[in-house]
């Protein structure tokens, strides 16, 4: 079974400074899709960014991209220019491509913080 | 755009009390699913369907039910809610080949 470890708990970051979210996976598959979310505490789940792992570019949207590594099993979520909107919990997930296994499989979270 | 709708939005029940959760969506999608979410867990699978009159157990599926009579509509059921049951219910759907899921707002659930 797939398994996705997000190691930081928490993470802070000031307000136009850069930070980085770290998650790590678990797949013996060569071919599957892997996101982030964020969760305001508004409570809804808003998917922020997707990478198809054959794609060997790092997915970009706006000011957040993603540097996979896919032999280390590692797809970590950079933000730039952070706002005070950015402060979230961000899951980072894993879908498989095979057929009948459509689940998401979330890591456990990390809360960011952004400072003024 | 009503996407994903869950209904209700909070619910507070007596330990050994019923209840069940209803999750629509009208995108005509195939998979729908139910995550619990709780504090440092992430969320967790509980149930879900790869289309209508199917269903199969996820991660955490004990003490649940669910059903999808319909393609629109993922029903979950607590029998008998126990206080471990207290947490934040999303219903999700998507499609097959679809990039990720769309959600639902969340049920925050209380089991006293």
């Amino acid at each position: 079974a797939q398994t996705v470890t997000q190691s930081q708990p928490e993470m802070s970051v000031q307000e136009a400074e850069t930070v980085t979210l770290s998650c790590t996976y678990d797949t013996s598959e060569s071919d599957y899709y892997l996101f982030w979310y964020k969760q305001p505490p508004s409570r809804q789940m808003i998917l922020v960014i997707r990478q198809e792992a054959y794609k060997q570019q790092n997915a970009t949207e706006n000011r957040f991209s993603v540097n996979f590594q896919k032999a280390a099993k590692s797809f970590s979520l950079k933000i730039s220019d952070s706002q005070l909107g950015d402060a979230a919990m961000y899951f980072c997930a894993y879908r498989s491509k095979q057929g009948g296994s459509e689940k998401l499989v979330f890591g456990k979270g990390t809360k960011l913080t952004v400072n003024p | 755009n009503a996407g994903v709708t869950q209904t209700p939005k909070f619910r507070v029940l007596k330990t050994g009390q019923s209840m069940t959760l209803l999750c629509a969506q009208d995108m005509n999608h195939e998979y729908m699913y139910w995550y619990r979410q709780d504090p440092g867990m992430g969320l967790r699978l509980i149930h879900y369907s790869v289309g209508e009159g199917t269903t199969a157990k996820g991660e955490v599926p004990d003490g649940y039910n669910v059903s999808r009579l319909k393609k629109q509509n993922f029903l979950l059921g607590l029998e008998s809610a126990a206080p471990s049951q207290t947490s934040v219910y999303f219903c999700a759907s998507s499609s097959w080949g679809d990039y990720g899921y769309t959600f639902g707002s969340g049920t925050r659930l209380t089991v006293v």
